[in-house]
């Protein structure tokens, strides 16, 4: 069964805690991406990476921080740096060519308690 | 600026008709566009994508339509039903792998 999985569905932090989410494809992708969502409205790229050992600033990466040590995972930790993290986490691969589609994890949910 | 809070646009239509849900994009040098559905609670799943050599593509009761005159995406599906219900959102490719999200339409069927 090929896909994209997101681990956990749900997440709680604490104050002042850092926290990993974790990302797994098994399509064989070169590039990964996180995205940030919050209630009604798009997705903002927080990270991507395009190849293993490589990764890149989005649009919203302070707070953040990722790593590709193989190629099937891209984690990413929000850190307590990060004042507002409540919101929907979404995970996406693709092949890493050009004018090619991001195909999605199922989202991580981060509360805040 | 951002929005804060739900107010999404909204499209309400009764089963069986056809559903019309539009985007303006913003960067004149996209040149690849995709449509996401997004279901409650769920990640975004592809729809349909369109390069900009293109100005319609059709799939399974879905077509988009690219205006690059006017920078705008539209999508329609055919004689909607229930499952069709979630969240629309198009997408542009903004250099070779970035894509920029719009808001996003909320679609609701009435029976």
């Amino acid at each position: 069964d090929g896909g994209i999985t997101q681990s956990p569905k749900y997440l709680f932090r604490k104050e002042g805690q850092n926290v990993t989410l974790s990302c797994e494809q098994n399509l064989n992708h070169d590039a990964m991406y996180w995205y940030r969502q919050d209630p009604g409205q798009g997705l903002r790229l927080i990270y991507y990476s395009q190849i293993v050992n490589d990764f890149q600033k989005g649009d919203i990466a302070e707070g953040y921080s990722v790593s590709r040590e193989k190629k099937e995972s891209f984690p990413l930790t929000v850190t307590s740096a990060q004042k507002n993290p409540t919101a929907f986490y979404l995970c996406a691969s693709s092949t890493g060519t050009t004018q090619e589609t991001q195909y999605f994890g199922p989202g991580t949910r981060l509360l805040v308690l | 600026g951002e929005s804060v809070g739900l107010h999404l646009p909204t499209l309400s239509v009764q089963e069986g008709d056809n559903s019309i849900i539009n985007c303006a994009y913003s960067n004149s040098a996209s040149d690849y566009f995709i449509w996401y559905k997004q279901e409650s609670g769920k990640g975004p799943q592809f729809i349909i994508d369109i390069r900009s050599n293109m100005d319609k593509r059709q799939g399974q009761r879905v077509t988009v339509l690219l205006n690059k005159t006017v920078k705008h995406l539209s999508l329609q599906i055919a004689a909607t039903q229930p499952g069709d219900s979630a969240v629309y959102f198009c997408a542009e490719m903004v250099g070779a792998q970035k894509l920029v999200f719009g808001q996003g339409t909320r679609l609701t069927i009435n029976p």
